[in-house]
């Protein structure tokens, strides 16, 4: 079965310092992933995604991504964070099977940045 | 602006209370997906759909049910609550092209007493 990993629940940062989201899946072939972000009171939007082509991706707000194929990892960064950072972060992966998605999300990490 | 739609943010119900849990989407999208969201355990996947009067089982489909009579419209059914489904329900949709980001609607958070 898939899966997705985020290995860190919660980070507490300070602004300006640098941030790093790990992300792992477990399934090979064909692998589109995401990462998502919800922000205090406000519902699920798409920070990124990869399909295919160049393995570094950028989002909005600065953010950026970087798919290793040989370690199976799509870890998130930003080089310095602001307090509106501060939400919690989702990645996800979907693999076609059957002729219909198969979409699998990670338990979440959530950044406190502090002024 | 695209968007997904949740008939109610918050819903307090009675045990053994049947549930019903409205999504509406304006996208033409022919997939959509009914998760429910807990701390520590991030979004898990009940139900989904991918055309109308399809559906799939999820990860976590007991005690749920669901309906998609229209492409737009897919209810989430609790055919008689418990407290343990007290959560936060999110219903998503997207595009069965080869580019399935997912849209996500504001989230449904029911307690269950």
């Amino acid at each position: 079965a898939q899966s997705v990993s985020q290995h860190n629940h919660h980070v507490i940062l300070s602004e300006a310092a640098s941030l790093e989201l790990g992300c792992n899946y477990s399934y090979g072939g064909t692998v589109n992933l995401f990462w998502y972000v919800q922000y205090p009171g406000q519902h699920l939007q798409l920070l990124l995604k990869y399909f295919s082509g160049d393995p570094l991706v950028k989002g909005i707000k600065g953010f950026e991504a970087e798919f290793i194929k040989s370690k199976f990892s799509f870890n998130l960064r930003k080089p310095s964070v602001q307090w509106s950072d501060t939400a919690e972060y989702f990645c996800a992966g979907v693999r076609f099977s059957g002729g219909y998605q198969k979409v699998t999300f990670g338990t979440g990490t959530k950044l406190q940045v502090i002024p | 602006d695209v968007k997904v739609t949740q008939s109610s943010r918050y819903l307090v119900k009675r045990t053994g209370e049947k549930v019903f849990l409205e999504c509406v989407q304006d996208m033409d999208h022919e997939n959509m997906f009914w998760y429910r969201q807990d701390p520590g355990l991030g979004l898990r996947l009940i139900y989904f759909s991918y055309d109308v009067k399809m559906k799939e089982k999820g990860d976590i489909p007991e005690g749920y049910s669901v309906s998609r009579e229209k492409k737009e419209r897919f209810s989430l059914i609790l055919e008689s609550a418990s407290t343990n489904q007290t959560s936060m329900y999110l219903c998503a949709s997207s595009s069965p092209s080869s580019r399935p980001e997912q849209f996500f609607g504001p989230g449904t958070r029911l307690t269950v007493l």
